[in-house]
């Protein structure tokens, strides 16, 4: 199956630092990639659709200027978590499509703690 | 009501058990259903993957849909320990290369005992 790499998978921050996350298909490029976040024994929401080279598309009630969501090639995508608080702290997990294929592959997730 | 209903467990089974792992839904619009596994603190990986009602056979795994009933199934055979993780039902309207999202269920934990 493709691969997705996620990085960092652990990340702890103090409040009101900014902490990126990236996002690689490895071994196919990726017309769209989606960013989740998934609380403790919860299911995965999706934040945010990302494009390469266009703007994402974020969710209702996702704040853009907090997620900064950068597409810059077909085998990148980031994450930024701005001015991070406590209250951002969760698991990160982005993930993948190849063209228009219907199968989601996702990475191996980053846990965000913000102290 | 949530679109997509999973009982979160734990399910506990012993080594060998039959699992059956289920969902609801209240979208009739969705015609692609997936499930998924996650370890703690991991990314879902793909198990099964079906398009409208059937069945469809991967192994110790078995996928149904019964679109009829809005209810889809997963079964796994001769569980081992190393099953043991939460299972993710989802599911699309459409293709999400075409711009559909997946909804996802919260999430089965199934435990597989010795």
């Amino acid at each position: 199956g493709a691969v997705v790499s996620q990085h960092p998978s652990w990340v702890i921050c103090k409040s009101g630092t900014s902490v990126k996350i990236e996002c690689r298909s490895l071994d196919f490029q990726a017309t769209t990639m989606f960013w989740y976040r998934q609380f403790p024994k919860q299911s995965l929401m999706l934040m945010a659709t990302s494009n390469e080279g266009s703007k994402a598309t974020y969710e209702q009630g996702v704040e853009k200027d907090k997620f900064l969501i950068n597409h810059a090639s077909l085998t990148l995508s980031t994450l930024t978590v701005t001015s991070a608080h406590p209250e951002d702290s969760s698991f990160y997990i982005c993930s993948a499509i190849r063209d228009t294929s219907e199968k989601l592959f996702f990475g191996s997730g980053t846990q965000l703690s913000v102290l | 009501q949530k679109e997509v209903e999973q009982d979160p467990g734990p399910l506990s089974v012993p080594e060998g058990a039959i699992v059956s792992l289920n969902c609801t839904y209240s979208n009739s619009a969705f015609q692609y259903f997936m499930w998924y596994r996650q370890y703690s603190r991991k990314g879902p990986e793909l198990l099964m993957y079906t398009y409208s009602s059937g069945n469809k056979e991967d192994g110790r795994f078995t996928a149904q849909v019964d679109k009829s009933s809005k209810y889809i199934s997963l079964f796994i055979r001769d569980s081992q320990p190393s099953d043991s993780a939460t299972y993710l039902c989802a599911m699309s309207e459409g293709l999400t290369g075409g711009g559909n999202k997946l909804t996802f269920g919260t999430g089965t934990q199934l435990k597989v005992e010795l």
